[in-house]
């Protein structure tokens, strides 16, 4: 079985300073990962995702993770934090086959002045 | 734009009732989920449904059931609420078959049962 393991609950740090959210993961097999983001009172929004290819995945409003099979993770990262990134960040993981995704417990990233 | 669209956005019932859920997609999406969310466990799977007349248990589905008559819709039923049953419940779906793709998911409905 697969399962996601967020260490961090909560995250505090100041605008436009550099942010690290950890990830990691278990399983037996090939694994697919994903990035979620949930606004206060919203649904999750897709942040980004590795399928395969190139271990340093880009996606939106400047994120950034990197896969690392070795140590199981899927860090996610961004060099300087805005006000607006203030939300809580969800890593997921999926062995194909249906795209069932098991969740971590979430990272509330709290931005501050 | 299509859209996944979750009602009632807030729902407040009784010990004992049945309630049901409904879930709306407009992406034309074989694959369908329902999760439930609450403090320190993240999201956990409900049900889920892979097409028409198909759906399958998750991880937590003891008091809960869905069925699928279309493409679109997946609505989740509470059989008989307990307060254990209160939490925010979201619907997801995705494209099937084959590959690996992202869920799309709705904007959630807030279950209270008192």
């Amino acid at each position: 079985a697969q399962s996601v393991t967020q260490l961090d609950s909560q995250v505090p740090v100041f605008e436009e300073a550099p942010v690290e959210l950890r990830c990691n993961y278990s399983s037996s097999v090939s694994v697919y990962l994903f990035w979620y983001v949930q606004y206060p009172n919203q649904g999750l929004q897709l942040l980004l995702k590795y399928l395969s290819g190139s271990t340093l995945v880009k996606g939106i409003n400047g994120f950034e993770a990197e896969f690392n099979k070795s140590q199981t993770s899927f860090h996610l990262r961004k060099p300087s934090v805005h006000i607006s990134d203030t939300a809580e960040y969800f890593c997921a993981v999926t062995q194909g086959g249906g795209n069932k995704l098991t969740f971590g417990t979430g990272t509330q990233l709290k931005v501050e002045l | 734009d299509a859209e996944i669209t979750q009602s009632p956005r807030h729902k407040i019932t009784e010990t004992g009732r049945q309630v049901t859920l409904a879930c709306h997609q407009t992406w034309n999406h074989n694959n369908m989920f329902w999760y439930r969310q609450d403090l320190g466990h993240g999201l956990r799977l409900i049900h889920y449904s892979y097409g028409v007349q198909d759906t399958n248990k998750g991880e937590v589905s003891d008091g809960y059931s869905v069925s699928r008559s279309n493409t679109e819709d997946l609505p989740l039923t509470l059989e008989s609420a307990a307060s254990s049953q209160t939490s925010v419940y979201f619907c997801a779906s995705s494209e099937g078959s084959g590959r690996v793709y992202e869920q799309f998911f709705g904007p959630g409905t807030r279950l209270t049962v008192l």
